[in-house]
């Protein structure tokens, strides 16, 4: 079964610092990866996604994230933290080795930014 | 830009009272989830809806939980005798067909669910 990992469950930055999100998947067959935020008293916003066509993928707000098949990894970045990034990130992933829709998520990564 | 919506967005109800969770999809999706998260865990998949038929469940999604789509419009989430254990953050979601497993979904607001 395939599942993802985020090490750090509270990440606290200085605004206009370099964010960095972590986040490890394990699966048998190429997945399909996807951050989303979650800001206080809201729903579940994409940032963006892994679909196979680049591995280093864009987000929306200046978020990126690259997809490192060696590593089996989909950081998330940002080069310079904006008190507005202050949200709950997850990482998830889709079951492409057995074709389920059902997203598979992360437990969950608690940014901080201080001023 | 349309928008998934839930209602009610907070509920409170004593243990062993049924519960029915709407969510309005997007208009064109096709596919719907619902998804909860008890206080402090992880974002955990409990269903999913197509073609008026369950497509996936998970193993949570028990006798106790059923899934309905009333009208053209609302899609629903019934617990028949809640438990503590269900409180929790319920969210739906939908999507669309075209990408397939690469198709994002789009969630709602949440209904936060309290049991008594």
């Amino acid at each position: 079964a395939q599942s993802v990992t985020q090490l750090g469950s509270h990440v606290s930055v200085s605004e206009g610092a370099l964010v960095l999100l972590r986040c490890n998947y394990s699966s048998s067959v190429p997945p399909y990866l996807f951050w989303y935020v979650q800001y206080p008293n809201q729903g579940l916003q994409l940032l963006l996604k892994y679909t196979s066509a680049a591995t280093l993928v864009k987000g929306i707000n200046g978020f990126e994230a690259e997809f490192k098949k060696s590593e089996t990894s989909f950081h998330l970045t940002k080069p310079s933290a904006h008190m507005s990034d202050a949200a709950e990130y997850f990482c998830a992933v889709t079951h492409a080795d057995t074709g389920r829709r059902a997203l598979t998520f992360g437990s969950g990564t608690r940014l901080q930014v201080q001023p | 830009e349309p928008e998934v919506t839930q209602t009610p967005s907070h509920q409170v109800t004593q243990m062993g009272q049924e519960v029915i969770l709407r969510c309005v999809p997007i208009s064109n999706h096709l596919y719907f989830y619902w998804y909860r998260q008890i206080l402090g865990q992880k974002v955990e998949f409990l269903v999913s809806f197509y073609n008026n038929e369950i497509s996936e469940k998970s193993e949570i999604f028990d006798d106790q939980f059923s899934v309905e789509r009333p009208d053209g419009s609302n899609f629903t989430l019934k617990i028949r005798s809640t438990k503590l254990e269900d409180s929790a953050m319920y969210f739906c979601a939908s999507s669309s067909l075209t990408s397939g497993l690469q198709e994002t979904q789009y969630f709602g607001p949440g209904t936060r669910l309290l049991v008594l």
